[in-house]
């Protein structure tokens, strides 16, 4: 496709439920990043990856938090057991590799997780 | 640790003329990228300028452009003949090679007609 797609758009989910959230990556891109922005909290990273690995996982919150990406393109955010304060909008980025003078990264639109 | 601070939380503007937003950083590295992001109430994340910290000139895309100080470590954005559609929050961000964006609070622009 021509930018970074992300689905669904916006998902509210009852606390306790699991949600998945998905990321489709600029075509040709191996760099696949995904962050988190919420009121108080600002943009802040969560995990990156280089084709199908994830280097950093740094940013993960908690261990109901993980990722993972098939075939170096679609990646997918879980959050188990979702909490009120996982509410927030999940962004995800990609580049055309990680380091260097082309790793400009390039946003999706963004999922809006609602936790009730 | 990489920081990038904001400090402007807003910043108004009439439309056609010139603002600034500041934007400074913190990082022990040589080598590292600087951009500005524009997000407008769609909240899709859209790329307006990027800073090699190598370069000394300061980078420029048509109304955009910025003042890169590299020892003060401060990286402020220039609008020039601002409009309507510049309204936005604006990030700044820091890239050191090979790692995650960090960015900083925000500042969210109004264009006054």
């Amino acid at each position: 496709g021509a930018g970074v797609s992300q689905s669904p758009s916006n998902k509210v989910t009852e606390k306790g439920k699991d949600v998945e959230l998905r990321c489709d990556p600029i075509s040709g891109h191996t760099a696949l990043y995904w962050y988190r922005q919420s009121l108080g909290q600002g943009l802040e990273f969560l995990i990156y990856f280089q084709g199908n690995s994830a280097p950093d996982k740094s940013g993960l919150p908690s261990d109901r938090f993980s990722a993972e990406r098939t075939g170096g393109s679609v990646s997918t955010l879980t959050i188990q057991r979702t909490q009120q304060e996982d509410s927030a909008v999940y962004l995800c980025a990609s580049s055309l590799v990680s380091g260097g003078p082309t790793d400009t990264q390039y946003f999706g639109p963004g999922t809006r997780l609602t936790v009730l | 640790a990489q920081t990038v601070t904001q400090s402007q939380p807003e910043m108004s503007v009439q439309e056609a003329e010139t603002v600034t937003l500041s934007c400074t950083y913190d990082t022990s590295e040589s080598d590292y990228y600087l951009f500005w992001y524009k997000q407008p109430p769609s909240r899709q994340m859209i790329l307006v300028i990027r800073q090699e910290a190598y370069k000394q000139q300061n980078a420029t895309e048509n109304r955009f452009s910025v003042n890169f100080q590299k020892a003060a470590k401060s990286f402020s954005l220039k609008i020039s003949d601002s409009q309507l559609g510049d309204a936005a929050m604006y990030f700044c961000g820091l890239l050191e090679y090979g790692n995650k964006l960090v960015f900083g609070a925000g500042t969210i622009l109004r264009v006054k007609s």
